[in-house]
């Protein structure tokens, strides 16, 4: 079945790098963007950015721009997070979530128009930043 | 960025309820809006997108509605598995964002 399987939970020290996989399989790897959510203890879903897997182009969120890489291998058919300088605001829940794409009923174009939506999410790797 | 504010916080409610939860976006998304569920210990759980489309194998008690910058999540009859936390999202534009949830308890 298609399923998303991250590596296990980690501790760093802030100042620190911390490198989170993300596994996919039942469906065809290159053919999807991944994207990677973290939530804080009791906070909101974040959105940190996306990977194409098929091209690897890459999309990050400002909030995160220059600390974060996002990488993919496409004969492991696993995408990577790399958060660097990392504080103890980042202790988080980090999850890589596909993007599925749907045709839906518009009424504004009074025909079918596409959207995308977080399909599949993978289990959560939590990161905990403690000196 | 769009910013998305839900209500309430949060929400108690018995089995057999019909309960709604509302997200307001700060600028219109047009349709591009969708719901998740979420589990303690869990990941996200798609339940809706493009507003008012239930994801395969959602149960029809739930439904969306809505457009512009205002929508809502209906769950007609609760039930024991529905008690979680929900939130909404916007897919207009990047960065993707999230309304703050709202955690539906047991009364």
């Amino acid at each position: 079945q298609v399923q998303l399987v991250q590596s296990g939970a980690d501790v760093k020290k802030p100042g620190a790098s911390v490198k989170v996989s993300c596994k996919a399989s039942g469906y065809t790897f290159n053919r999807y963007v991944m994207h990677w959510v973290r939530q804080a203890p009791g906070q909101r879903l974040e959105w940190m950015g996306w990977i194409n897997a098929g091209n690897a182009d890459t999309r990050y969120s400002q909030k995160f721009q220059g600390r974060v890489t996002m990488t993919g291998d496409t004969s492991a058919t696993t995408v990577y997070m790399e958060l660097s300088s990392l504080k103890s605001e980042d202790t988080a829940v980090y999850y890589c979530a596909r993007e599925g794409a749907y045709d839906f009923w518009s009424p504004y174009l009074g025909g079918l128009d596409r959207t995308d939506a977080f399909d599949i999410w993978g289990q959560g790797t939590m990161v905990t930043v403690s000196s | 960025d769009i910013q998305m504010t839900q209500s309430p916080s949060s929400l108690s409610a018995s089995v057999g309820d019909r309960v709604t939860i509302t997200c307001r976006a700060s600028q219109s998304i047009n349709r591009y809006l969708s719901w998740y569920q979420q589990k303690p210990g869990k990941a996200p759980k798609l339940l809706i997108y493009g507003v008012s489309n239930l994801q395969t194998g959602v149960p029809a008690r739930f439904s969306g509605s809505g457009s512009g910058t205002d929508f809502t999540l209906a769950i007609s009859s609760l039930q024991p598995e529905d008690f979680a936390t929900y939130y909404c999202q916007q897919s207009y534009n990047t960065p993707r964002t999230f309304g703050q949830g709202t955690k539906l308890e047991i009364k």
